[in-house]
């Protein structure tokens, strides 16, 4: 089965500062992995997603990036945080390799921009 | 119209009630459909499919409507630990797409 590595669990960033949060995967190979964002009191909204090593799609252009260095690694970064930012980020993984397969979530972190 | 829209309630309802939450999606080519359960801070976590010709899995029964483009949850015999928010979710792009789209979801409290 699969686990999803997701940390830190919580994270308080001041504005400006530069952000890495990291996701590995176990329990498959060639994953599509998913970068999702949910801010207070609204729904997930997909940020990134990626098929494979070096293949990142984007759905938000604003002031993030997806990479993905490895087949079992997804990293999401920026440069320069805003307070728009803060959010609760999920890493997921595609069950099946189908586009219709549903996702496994990761536990998640908890990033406050102050 | 939102791609995905979901009563956000709050379903507040007593131990051992029936309750039903539905959901409409906007993208008639939408081809897989599911729904997920949120726990207060927590990740979403599949509940069950939701197939054409309707599926159940225990206390839970899950509908699908092409023609009216909408989704249901029933949920029967609630019990305390069924109160989290219930996330419908739509492949909402058709036919060769990787976007899961998420209602924002209906929160449901079970009261003793």
């Amino acid at each position: 089965s699969q686990t999803i590595h997701q940390w830190p669990a919580t994270l308080v960033q001041p504005v400006g500062s530069p952000l890495s949060l990291e996701c590995t995967v176990e329990g498959t190979s060639n994953p599509n992995l998913y970068w999702y964002r949910q801010a207070a009191g609204r729904g997930l909204q997909l940020l990134f997603y990626s098929v494979g090593i070096g293949q990142i799609s984007s759905e938000v252009p604003q002031n993030l990036s997806a990479s993905r260095p490895q087949d079992r690694q997804f990293i999401l970064s920026s440069k320069k945080l805003l307070l728009s930012d803060s959010g609760f980020y999920l890493c997921a993984v595609g069950w099946g390799l189908s586009y219709n397969s549903p996702l496994h979530f990761g536990n998640g972190t908890r990033l406050t921009v102050t | 119209r939102k791609e995905v829209e979901q009563d956000p309630g709050p379903f507040n309802v007593p131990e051992g009630a029936t309750v039903a939450f539905n959901c409409t999606y906007s993208n008639s080519a939408s081809q897989s459909f599911f729904w997920y359960r949120q726990d207060c801070r927590k990740e979403p976590k599949l509940l069950m499919s939701v197939y054409s010709s309707g599926n159940e899995d225990g206390r839970f029964t899950a509908q699908l409507n092409r023609a009216s483009q909408y989704i249901s949850l029933l949920i029967r015999d609630s019990k305390l630990s069924d109160s989290a928010t219930y996330l419908c979710v739509v492949n909402s792009a058709g036919a060769g797409s990787y976007q899961l789209t998420f209602g924002k979801g209906t929160k449901l409290s079970v009261i003793p």
